[in-house]
């Protein structure tokens, strides 16, 4: 079974431009989430989708960030304009069911690093 | 108060050692509770869900303590191979699953 992908798996941008980073969760999951971990910090949370909808965005750190599951399927994750304070390790999970102690399951993230 | 605690670390071993791992987390109403294992610039990987009971998987051994809010991680005959980052994670949830918590990690080395 194919885990959760992301890509790309690096990215520099200048200050001021634009980045959008893909999540594919593992089929069948309907839960899709973004976490972030920025350098000496532990990982946070940012978002949560259910399907296509928008379950939980109250980590969201501002509105230069857009997240969208069109379908329900896979995600994308836009910076728009990036600052260096984004710079950091942006990792995707998705979930069956935290209930029955099943947990969630991570991509190899994307290391956004922001000049 | 950060809302996952856990041993600043690092911890240094042996191969061989028994190792133990502490957290505490803040939220009551915290449901689910996991050790996740991180390698240096992989993902993390769920190591083990935890459950009121205690549960045991080979050479680990996790316990909870719902009343002292407290999670532990206990690690037997140390391989090389445990060489990690033991993230203590818990989730809560309301309307939905809600999402994880982390704590910053604890790093373990296991020398020969």
């Amino acid at each position: 079974e194919a885990g959760v992908t992301q890509f790309p798996s690096h990215s520099v941008i200048e200050k001021g431009q634009t980045v959008t980073l893909r999540c594919d969760p593992i089929s069948g999951h309907d839960n899709l989430y973004w976490y972030r971990r920025v350098m000496g910090k532990e990982i946070k949370f940012l978002l949560h989708f259910v399907k296509e909808s928008k379950q939980d965005e109250s980590g969201m750190p501002n509105n230069r960030f857009l997240a969208e599951r069109t379908g329900g399927t896979y995600s994308t994750l836009k910076v728009q304009p990036a600052e260096l304070e984004d710079s950091g390790v942006y990792f995707c999970a998705s979930s069956q069911d935290f209930a029955a102690g099943r947990g969630a399951f991570f991509g190899q993230g994307t290391r956004l690093t922001v000049v | 108060r950060k809302e996952v605690e856990q041993d600043p670390g690092p911890f240094n071993v042996p191969e061989g050692a028994t190792v133990a791992f502490n957290c505490t987390y803040s939220n009551s109403a915290s449901q689910s509770f996991f050790w996740y294992r991180q390698d240096c610039r992989k993902e993390p990987k769920l190591l083990m869900s935890v459950y009121s009971s205690g549960n045991e998987d080979g050479r680990f051994t996790a316990q909870l303590n719902r009343a002292s809010q407290y999670i532990s991680l206990l690690i037997r005959d140390s391989k090389l191979s445990d060489s990690a980052t033991y993230l203590c994670v818990v989730n809560y949830y309301g309307g939905s699953q809600g999402n994880l918590i982390f704590g910053k990690g604890t790093k373990l080395s296991v020398k020969p």
